[in-house]
């Protein structure tokens, strides 16, 4: 079955920087990559996502580029603000009835 | 409002007690998930429905059970023979009817329920 990988596990970055964080998944089958914000006890939210069709997608300041060949995706945050420090989880689905595997999160502190 | 909502937001059980967490959305989607996160951990699917009346077992089913009688509603039993319960337990839909693109749509998530075992 499906396996996705998330790195870093922790990611303490200063206001206005940039941050990365990658994921690869194992199964060529894959062809929808959501990324996940999620607040302190509060259920996850889809901040963008992309499909396999697409190699890059932009919203505002959050982007994900996707490389099929490398099996990898990745997420960036540029202009970082203190209310982006939270939790992030990557995901993957090969199945149009979307049975997500998710990363196991990434916690990113921006300090201001 | 449009949404999915969970109860209760704490939970706590005795060891060998049953307890349910309910999850209803109103959101007319047909399929709705049941999550489980650990500290450190993603999130690991229990249980998955695609439609009423049918449901799936997902990758850490055992000591769980649900029902899905109705297409809004979807709880979710957390057996004695779960050993290991204490966790943040978490719901999601998706609308199958309607495809955005390769891959289906975005998972809805509910606000969650911490369940702690004394």
């Amino acid at each position: 079955g499906e396996n996705v990988e998330q790195h870093p596990s922790t990611l303490s970055v200063q206001e206005g920087d940039s941050a990365v964080i990658k994921c690869t998944y194992s199964d060529s089958a894959s062809n929808y990559f959501p990324w996940y914000k999620q607040e302190l006890g509060k259920g996850p939210q889809l901040i963008i996502d992309i499909r396999s069709n697409v190699g890059e997608k932009k919203d505002q300041r959050i982007a994900v580029t996707l490389n099929k060949t490398a099996k990898h995706f990745s997420l960036h945050i540029t202009e970082t603000q203190p209310e982006d420090s939270a939790v992030y989880f990557c995901a993957a689905a090969n199945t149009g009835f979307q049975k997500l595997v998710f990363g196991t999160g990434t916690r990113l502190l921006v300090s201001p | 409002d449009g949404g999915i909502t969970q109860s209760p937001k704490y939970l706590f059980r005795k060891e060998g007690q049953n307890v349910t967490l309910s999850c209803e959305q109103n959101l007319n989607h047909d399929a709705m998930y049941w999550y489980r996160q650990d500290p450190g951990q993603g999130l690991r699917l229990i249980y998955y429905s695609q439609i009423v009346n049918d449901f799936q077992k997902g990758d850490i089913a055992e000591g769980y059970s649900v029902s899905r009688e109705k297409k809004e509603s979807f709880p979710l039993t957390v057996t004695s023979a779960q050993k290991n319960p204490t966790a943040f337990y978490l719901c999601a839909s998706t609308d199958m009817g309607r495809t955005s693109g390769i891959g289906g749509n975005e998972q809805f998530f509910g606000p969650g329920t911490r369940l702690t075992v004394l």
